[in-house]
């Protein structure tokens, strides 16, 4: 069925290490990963994405990787600050069609100063 | 530019009421999907709405219906409402690049 694994649900670090965030996927058709930051009571924001196409995004501390024969990606975030910490979601596509995203069930990320 | 907006912000009803919730989406997309996020939970597809006709679905009941508009903003409707459709409702247009863009959310409460 549809679904995408998340892990680890919870993630505490200190500020200037590094984070990272996997996700595991079953619909092999998959082609299209977004990574959302959610802080508390706001929306959901895109702060990454990766297509099918490609193994390896990265923006400035942000970077993810795609291994589409294990069905595995991941975000890394380097010299983690405070203002990082929030709740971090990862998402497929289901199918070559990019409209249904199935999201994880969340990643809470702590930075301590 | 203004981004993708939401009403309400929040919503009480009781069981067995009716709810509507609307969604402007951001300009220049043409293309809006709704997203149900119970507390501490990601967000689960509930359906999209494209050239006014729903394009997919998620795996939710017919008491969950919408509509599109001709200037492509929405509406979900939920019937019959159970205490467990209490939920921050999310909408997320998008346009050519078919990148996700979310709104502020409605946080509904049934009682």
């Amino acid at each position: 069925g549809e679904n995408v694994e998340q892990h680890p649900s919870t993630l505490s670090v200190q500020e200037g290490d590094s984070a990272v965030i996997k996700c595991t996927y079953s619909d092999s058709a998959s082609n299209y990963f977004p990574w959302y930051k959610q802080e508390l009571g706001k929306r959901p924001q895109l702060i990454i994405d990766i297509r099918s196409n490609v193994g390896e995004k990265k923006d400035q501390r942000i970077a993810v990787t795609l291994n589409k024969t294990a069905k595995h990606f991941s975000l890394h975030i380097t010299e983690t600050q405070p203002e990082d910490s929030a709740v971090y979601f990862c998402a497929a596509s289901m199918g070559s069609n990019t409209g249904k995203l199935i999201f994880g069930q969340g990643t809470t990320l702590q930075v301590k100063p | 530019d203004a981004g993708v907006t939401q009403s309400p912000t929040h919503l009480i009803k009781t069981r067995g009421q009716q709810v509507t919730l609307r969604c402007s989406p951001k300009s220049g997309h043409d293309t809006v999907s709704w997203y149900q996020q119970a507390l501490g939970q990601g967000p689960q597809f509930i359906f999209q709405y494209y050239e006014e006709e729903e394009r997919q679905r998620g795996n939710f009941p017919d008491r969950f219906s919408g509509h599109q508009f001709p200037n492509y903003s929405s509406e979900l409707n939920v019937n019959a409402l159970l205490l467990g459709d209490s939920a921050l409702y999310l909408c997320a247009s998008t346009g050519k690049e078919e990148t996700q863009y979310f709104g502020p959310g409605t946080r509904l409460l049934v009682l």
